[in-house]
């Protein structure tokens, strides 16, 4: 069992180049989360999505955009990387939304550097 | 602005020593809090989840407590192993509408050496 799978682990970019990540799982959960961690921060939520093809902003939503066309992918896009954007991305997946007691299974990570 | 705080940052001990960590939260309304370890390059992985009405719940070496009342919960581990080095995250959910969302502490860096 895969569990959650994030591609690519590691990118470097150029400042204003565009760019995808992604993110599958197999464990047919309704909900979706991509977050960033920074050094010395707590995991920040960037955007989920509750459901096949809804989304919503959390926190630092701002420099991405997101897809959710099919249940098992959750697609995060970067429109014009900047510096500011070098962090480790991780994709999360829970059988229901966080407000519930819903165990969260995380990825592990793709680490972008934009240069 | 809901936050949560962990201390220690990092902490050194001894293999087979027990350690305990801290967090405190100020998220409202509660809903639940967790705990994850999450290893260098890793996500992080669950350890134990407790809502309001349970105050301790373990997980083999690892115990939780959780006192809603000062709004304060603890990791205890006990004989620690390599394998224990890690970083520990106190994670806490409010229990809003369904655009709510966790509220990660910053975790503390556990490092065992033999």
């Amino acid at each position: 069992n895969a569990g959650v799978t994030q591609t690519p682990k590691f990118q470097v970019l150029k400042t204003g180049q565009s760019m995808t990540l992604q993110c599958a799982q197999d464990m047919n959960h309704n909900s979706m989360y991509w977050y960033r961690q920074d050094p010395g921060m707590g995991l920040r939520l960037i955007y989920y999505s509750a459901s096949e093809g809804t989304t919503d902003k959390g926190e630092v939503p701002d420099g991405y955009n997101v897809s959710r066309l099919k249940k098992q992918n959750f697609l995060l896009g970067l429109e014009s990387a900047a510096p500011s954007q070098t962090s480790v991305y991780f994709c999360a997946s829970s059988p229901l939304l966080n407000t519930r007691v819903s165990e969260a299974f995380f990825g592990q990570g793709t680490r972008l550097t934009v240069v | 602005k809901n936050q949560v705080e962990q201390s220690p940052q990092s902490l050194i001990i001894l293999e087979g020593k027990n350690c305990t960590l801290q967090c405190n939260y100020t998220v409202s309304p509660f809903s639940n809090l967790r705990w994850y370890k999450q290893d260098t390059g890793r996500g992080p992985v669950s350890l134990t989840i407790m809502t309001f009405s349970e105050n301790t719940k373990s997980n083999g070496r690892y115990t939780a407590t959780l006192d809603a009342d000062t709004k304060q919960s603890s990791l205890h581990t006990t004989a620690s192993q390599l394998s224990d080095s890690a970083s520990y995250i106190c994670v806490v959910s409010a229990g809003l509408n369904a655009g709510n969302m966790l509220t990660f502490g910053g975790g503390t860096r556990l490092m065992v050496k033999p």
